[in-house]
């Protein structure tokens, strides 16, 4: 069946630097690829997305890149800040279905 | 602009008991609607979906089902809830096929 595999699971990184989360899918169909934010205590919240025809996206700090050859897609944040301390997911779509497959989470921790 | 509402936000119940959870969209005509539950550090597990009233699938067998009465309204329920029912459950809706998840803010369910 359809997988998302989303490393790393827990990530540290000190303020100022930058952080990438990568995910890997299973299902070559999928062509919409959406990253969510949640915070404690929250629903997630879309942070950015990308579509198969795109290979980059970016958004001030946030960027998204896809590489559809290898499956893989990741999220790159620059000059983090403690407020982009929570967990991230990402997401794929499922072809023909209003279906999404999402990884497992990564706690990103962002250090004063 | 769209909204989604879920309620309540916490809720304490014993082993056994019935469980009703309802989720309202504004702002959008037909919607695909989703619940899903979260465990505690883990990811998120589709529950059920519905692309319109009466239509409802279900991802995963369990204690639990899901009902759409209204084209923006979605109802969690269980007639006996057991231990492992305990999470965070999520309502989320979306428009046009392959566009993004919006979720609410969730319940976070305790079951004792």
């Amino acid at each position: 069946g359809e997988n998302v595999e989303q490393h790393p699971s827990t990530l540290s990184v000190q303020e100022g630097d930058s952080a990438v989360i990568k995910c890997t899918y299973s299902d070559s169909a999928s062509n919409y690829f959406p990253w969510y934010k949640q915070e404690l205590g929250k629903g997630p919240q879309l942070i950015i997305d990308i579509r198969s025809n795109v290979g980059e996206k970016k958004d001030q700090r946030i960027a998204v890149t896809l590489n559809k050859t290898a499956k893989h897609f990741s999220l790159h944040i620059t000059e983090t800040q403690p407020e982009d301390s929570a967990v991230y997911f990402c997401a794929a779509s499922i072809k023909g279905t209003y279906k999404y497959i999402f990884g497992t989470g990564t706690r990103l921790k962002v250090l004063a | 602009s769209q909204t989604i509402h879920q309620w309540p936000a916490t809720l304490v119940q014993p082993v056994g008991s019935p469980l009703s959870l309802e989720c309202t969209v504004e702002g959008t005509s037909n919607p695909n609607l989703y619940w899903y539950r979260q465990a505690a550090g883990r990811g998120l597990q589709l529950l059920f979906y519905s692309v319109g009233i009466g239509q409802i699938s279900s991802e995963v067998p369990q204690n639990l089902s899901a009902s759409r009465p209204q084209d923006r309204q979605f109802i969690l329920s269980s007639k006996k809830l057991l231990l492992s029912d305990s999470g965070f459950y999520l309502c989320a809706w979306t428009g046009l096929y392959n566009s993004p998840l919006h979720f609410g803010n969730g319940t976070r369910l305790t079951v004792t």
